[in-house]
Order: C-alpha cells, then sequence, then structure tokens
C-alpha cells in the first residue's frame, strides 16, 4: 500500500529564507509524487510532479523537489521564500486505484 | 473559462437531511473524484468515476452516493446528514486515470451539519 508522512504540520520562515518542506513516502512499487499546494479557502493547485525521469523536478513558482528513493524521500525545497508562498503544502503519492493519497500537510508560514 | 465548477461552495443544513453537493467540468475529462478534507486528515477520496455511469468506492463512502450520467456532471449526495460529515468536499477530475496522473480540483464546498 501506499502512503506518505509530511513530518511537519507547521514550518515557519522569514521573506527571503530557504524554504524545506520535508515528506517520505511508502510505495511497493515506483511511485509517482506529487506536491500541491492551497490557499486560503481556494481549491489544490499542482505544484510539480515525479514520474521516475529527472530525480531533480522543477515545479511552479520556484519550487523544486528531489526524489532519494534510499531515503524514501521528497522534500520540497525553494530559495527565497515571498509573503505570497504562504498557504498549506500536500505531499501526495498515486494510489493503485488511480487515485491520489494525501499527506496530512504542512501549514507554511512566512514572516515579513 | 475552462475549469471545475463545485456549487455552493457554502452550505449549512441540519442532521437527518439530504443535501446534494454539485460539480461540473469543462475539460470533458474522463475521470472524477470527490475526496473531503478534516484537520488532521489531509483528504481522504469518497468516489470516484472513471466514466459516464462508471463510479467506485474510494476510502470514506459510507452515507454518501454519487451518480454520473453525463461526462461532465459529478453530483455527490448525502441522502441523511450527520454532523460527522461536516466537512470541505473537494471535487477534482483528470483526462486519464492511473496514479501518475496529477488531478485538477475545484474550490471546494465548505458543508456545516447542526
Amino acid at each position: 500500500a501506499q502512503s506518505v508522512t509530511q513530518l511537519d504540520s507547521h514550518v515557519s520562515v522569514s521573506e527571503g529564507t530557504p524554504v524545506l518542506l520535508r515528506c517520505n513516502y511508502s510505495s511497493s512499487y515506483s511511485p509517482s509524487l506529487f506536491w500541491y499546494v492551497q490557499h486560503p479557502n481556494k481549491g489544490l493547485q499542482l505544484l510539480l510532479k515525479y514520474t521516475s525521469a529527472a530525480t531533480l523536478v522543477k515545479g511552479i513558482n520556484g519550487f523544486e523537489a528531489e526524489f532519494k528513493k534510499s531515503e524514501t524521500s521528497f522534500h520540497l525545497t525553494k530559495p527565497s521564500a515571498h509573503m505570497s508562498d504562504a498557504a498549506e503544502y500536500f505531499c501526495v503519492v498515486g494510489g493503485s486505484q488511480g487515485n491520489l493519497i494525501f499527506g496530512k500537510g504542512t501549514k507554511l508560514s512566512v514572516k515579513p | 473559462d475552462a475549469g471545475i465548477t463545485q456549487s455552493p461552495r457554502y452550505k449549512i443544513t441540519e442532521t437527518g437531511r439530504q443535501v446534494t453537493l454539485m460539480c461540473h467540468q469543462t475539460w470533458s475529462h474522463s475521470y472524477m473524484f470527490w475526496y473531503r478534507q478534516d484537520l488532521g486528515h489531509g483528504l481522504r477520496l469518497i468516489y470516484y468515476s472513471a466514466a459516464a455511469d462508471i463510479t467506485d468506492k474510494g476510502e470514506v463512502p459510507d452515507g454518501y452516493v454519487v451518480s454520473r450520467s453525463k461526462t461532465e456532471n459529478f453530483p455527490l449526495t448525502l441522502e441523511s446528514a450527520t454532523r460527522s460529515q461536516t466537512s470541505v468536499y473537494f471535487c477534482a477530475s483528470s483526462d486519464l486515470g492511473g496514479g501518475d496522473q496529477p488531478q485538477h480540483f475545484g474550490d471546494g464546498t465548505r458543508l456545516s451539519i447542526l
């Protein structure tokens, strides 16, 4: 069975500093992995997707994630946080039913 | 504009009542999904549909009914609402099935059951 664990429920950074949101996954086969972002009172928007091509995946708004099979991790990073990055972020693994299996989310706060 | 639209955005109802949440997509995507989002649980799949007239249960289907008579619509009905069904409900769609396909989400329906 597939699952994801987001290691931090809340991360707080200052504007202009790096962002690191941590995610570990479990999968019985080569997984498809995603990061989604949710702004308040909005739906989820796809940030990036990994499907066994390059291990470093670039997404929208300057985010990227690195797939590390040996560590079963798929951490999301951004070199410099903006105020507009404040949102909730979900790490997601593709399920065997064709569905998506979501982590519990990490709320990112950005201080001026 | 193309996209996925959920209605209503907010709904308050009472226990025991029937309520239907609507979902409409303009991409002609084959697959549609219903999720509920609760604090501490992330999003959990309620039902999904691979095509018109084909639906299947997800992780938490009890108390919900779906139908899909047209490709673009996928309504979710709570036949007799309970307080435990207070949640934010998201509809999503994807062109192809499979766990490697990203899904496109609506803005959600916030449902409160008193």
